[in-house]
């Protein structure tokens, strides 16, 4: 079972910051937190990753609370292209190891 | 970012015939690859890990019979569905996890998807 709680579905205005919520209380201490995307029957795209501390990529902002039981995705400028579901997986770093998606929160991106 | 092709992008066929999709690694070697299958307006299911040189593992449920995956090197993972029947008709995907230059396997790539449609 999916190890995270997303919210089903937002809706944010084109241009406007897109702040996706995650909830994983039974995250470990070697576990990460990724996030994913997937655009309507496309393979998941990865958006960024981290352990404890903040990160930012040229896609996003990842912001995870000290006690790393839920974080947060930043889209700073939401586009229509950011229209997709985003799913939350926490997973270790370990070769073998698969992702697991849960149900993932449907962001709309609207004009 | 890593690259994974796969082929084909999709496929019809009969029920009953057998469909082999081809998840490659372009730019980097996978010793393991995963395979995932997706049906309507439902999340990501892993069906199973493959080990290069070595047997699949197979998630609980999935009939290993039905579904063979091959991992002939370290840039090819082959799944074959056997016997196809409607109910097999689905969106599916393969991955790699990409080893960093720290020995950490950090994102997981996934290639475009093939759309299996059985008749």
């Amino acid at each position: 079972d999916a190890k995270t709680t997303q919210p089903p579905s937002m809706d944010c205005a084109e241009g406007r910051a897109a702040n996706l919520p995650c909830n994983h209380s039974t995250i470990s201490g070697n576990e990460y937190v990724y996030w994913y995307r997937q655009i309507h029957s496309q393979g998941p795209q990865y958006i960024i990753h981290g352990l404890k501390n903040n990160e930012t990529n040229e896609m996003a902002s990842l912001i995870i609370t000290e006690d790393r039981k839920s974080s947060t995705l930043i889209l700073p400028h939401a586009t229509l292209r950011d229209t997709a579901v985003y799913y939350c997986i926490v997973t270790s770093n370990q070769a073998g190891t698969a992702l697991i998606f849960g149900k993932g929160t449907t962001l709309s991106v609207s004009s | 970012g890593a690259v994974v092709s796969q082929h084909p992008s999709w496929v019809i066929c009969k029920s009953g015939t057998s469909v082999k999709i081809e998840c490659r690694s372009l730019d980097f070697q996978a010793t393991t690859m995963f395979w995932y299958r997706q049906f309507p307006k439902q999340s990501l299911m892993l069906m199973a890990t493959s080990n290069e040189g070595s047997k699949a593992t197979y998630e609980q449920g999935v009939e290993k019979d039905k579904f063979l995956i091959n991992h002939a090197s370290l840039t090819l993972s082959t799944l074959t569905v056997t016997s196809a029947h409607p109910e097999d008709s689905s969106f599916y995907i393969c991955s790699a996890r990409v080893m960093s230059g720290t020995g950490s396997y950090n994102e997981q790539f996934f290639g475009p998807g093939t759309r299996l449609t059985v008749l």
